[in-house]
């Protein structure tokens, strides 16, 4: 099974501030994307951004971007100009076809945002 | 578009009860994916269907864990006997297919069992 870490189990930041929520992954395949969702206390699992492996473009959604190191098999969340509602839990994810498209998930960073 | 949705929200029970959970997808969507969250932990898949068909329950209890999805649209998790580990939170989730990139959660179950 592929191994997904999070080694923050918990984040904070200032409203307005910038945070950055880090991930590593374990695969030996080339092609695989690579996803963040966000989880708040309503429990809903909301996709927040998405990346392809084969681009080496960093995928960025407004206010989200991502910082997407192949070699180093690290995937980082950025959130620029954090709102209160960006306070939820964060789930790094993982997924290949040669998996079987199943989604493997981190164990998650808690971000709070201190108003 | 309407959600996934899932009933009950919460549920709590005595071990070595049964329960049942129910999952309604995103019409259209011919993947269905149940997933156990156990506090502190992310998601792990517990089976996967496509239309009426498993793709993948490799990681389903089957001694006490079972789910359908008869007509290929909804979907019930069931668990006979629980036990206390199996409290959790108990996700669904839909796609268009099985190789979709993006699926869509419901809301989840929080199960406890005492």
């Amino acid at each position: 099974a592929q191994t997904v870490t999070q080694s923050q189990p918990e984040m904070s930041v200032q409203e307005a501030e910038t945070v950055t929520l880090s991930c590593t992954y374990d695969t030996s395949e080339s092609d695989y994307y690579l996803f963040w969702y966000k989880q708040p206390p309503s429990r809903q699992m909301i996709l927040v951004i998405r990346q392809e492996a084969y681009k080496q473009q960093n995928a960025t959604e407004n206010r989200f971007s991502v910082n997407f190191q192949k070699a180093a098999k690290s995937f980082s969340l950025k959130i620029s100009d954090s709102q209160l509602g960006d306070a939820a839990m964060y789930f790094c994810a993982y997924r290949s076809e040669n998996t079987g498209n199943q989604f493997y998930f981190g164990t998650g960073t808690s971000l709070t945002v201190i108003p | 578009e309407a959600g996934v949705a899932q009933s009950p929200r919460y549920k709590i029970i005595e071990k070595r009860q049964s329960v049942a959970f129910w999952c309604n997808p995103i019409s259209g969507h011919a993947t269905l994916y149940w997933y156990q969250q156990i506090l502190g932990q992310g998601p792990k898949l517990l089976i996967q269907f496509q239309n009426n068909g498993v793709v993948d329950d490799s990681q389903l209890p089957k001694d006490r864990f079972s789910a359908e999805r008869l007509k290929g649209v909804d979907s019930t998790l069931k668990i006979q006997p629980a036990k206390l580990e199996d409290s959790a939170v108990y996700l669904c989730a839909s796609s268009l297919d099985y190789r979709a990139l993006e699926q869509f959660f419901g809301p989840g179950t929080r199960l406890t069992v005492l």
